[in-house]
């Protein structure tokens, strides 16, 4: 069975600087998608970036970029130039085409420090 | 922009009570899908919907029963409410390119 682990719970960075948050999923599966979601607190999770597995090109939307490692089974997130509006709980997700299903981690919350 | 409802954000309900949590989507999405998300243990699925009146368990179904008779609307049933089924309630629907998106939630809590 696919699982998606999230090792840090809770996570600090300084505002301005840069922080990544890491994912790692086991499957067997050869294509996939993988997402990172934000949760900010109160309000509607949103989709912050993903990534499809038979692509080689690490996604980047504007200050989010990962870091896939296909082999390694690992999909991290790096928040550069880090604002106060970044802080939220961030869910990693696997999908598979055809299950209709998502699996999602534990979360790892981030605050940001001004 | 998609928006997708949920009928209540926040909710308190006696054990034993049937419980009816709505979720209206308004982009003409196939696919919904009811989550809870307790703190630790990430967002789980309860059940999804791939079709007007098609309906598929998730991981944790049971206590639960769902209903879809039109396409913006996916509810959620608990048939008789227990103290274990306090938790943060998430619908979302789906568009072809496999994002998600998802309602404010609904807290809810059984005394």
């Amino acid at each position: 069975a696919q699982t998606v682990t999230q090792s840090q719970p809770e996570m600090s960075v300084q505002e301005a600087e840069t922080v990544t948050l890491s994912c790692t999923y086991d499957t067997s599966e050869s294509d996939y998608y993988l997402f990172w979601y934000k949760q900010p607190p109160s309000r509607q999770m949103i989709l912050v970036i993903r990534q499809e597995a038979y692509k080689q090109q690490n996604a980047t939307e504007n200050r989010f970029s990962v870091n896939f490692q296909k082999a390694a089974k690992s999909f991290s997130l790096k928040i550069s130039d880090s604002q106060l509006g970044d802080a939220a709980m961030y869910f990693c997700a696997y999908y598979t085409s055809g299950t209709y299903k998502y699996i999602f981690g534990t979360g790892t919350r981030l605050k940001v420090l001004a | 922009d998609v928006k997708v409802t949920q009928s209540s954000r926040y909710l308190v309900k006696r054990t034993g009570e049937k419980v009816f949590l709505e979720c209206v989507q308004d982009m003409d999405h196939e696919n919904m899908f009811w989550y809870r998300q307790d703190p630790g243990l990430g967002l789980r699925l309860i059940y999804f919907s791939y079709d007007v009146k098609m309906k598929e368990k998730g991981d944790i179904p049971e206590g639960y029963s769902v209903s879809r008779e039109k396409k913006e609307r996916f509810s959620l049933i608990l048939e008789s409410a227990s103290t274990n089924q306090t938790s943060m309630y998430l619908c979302a629907s789906e568009r072809s390119l496999n994002e998600q998106f998802f309602g404010p939630g609904t807290r809810l809590t059984v005394l």
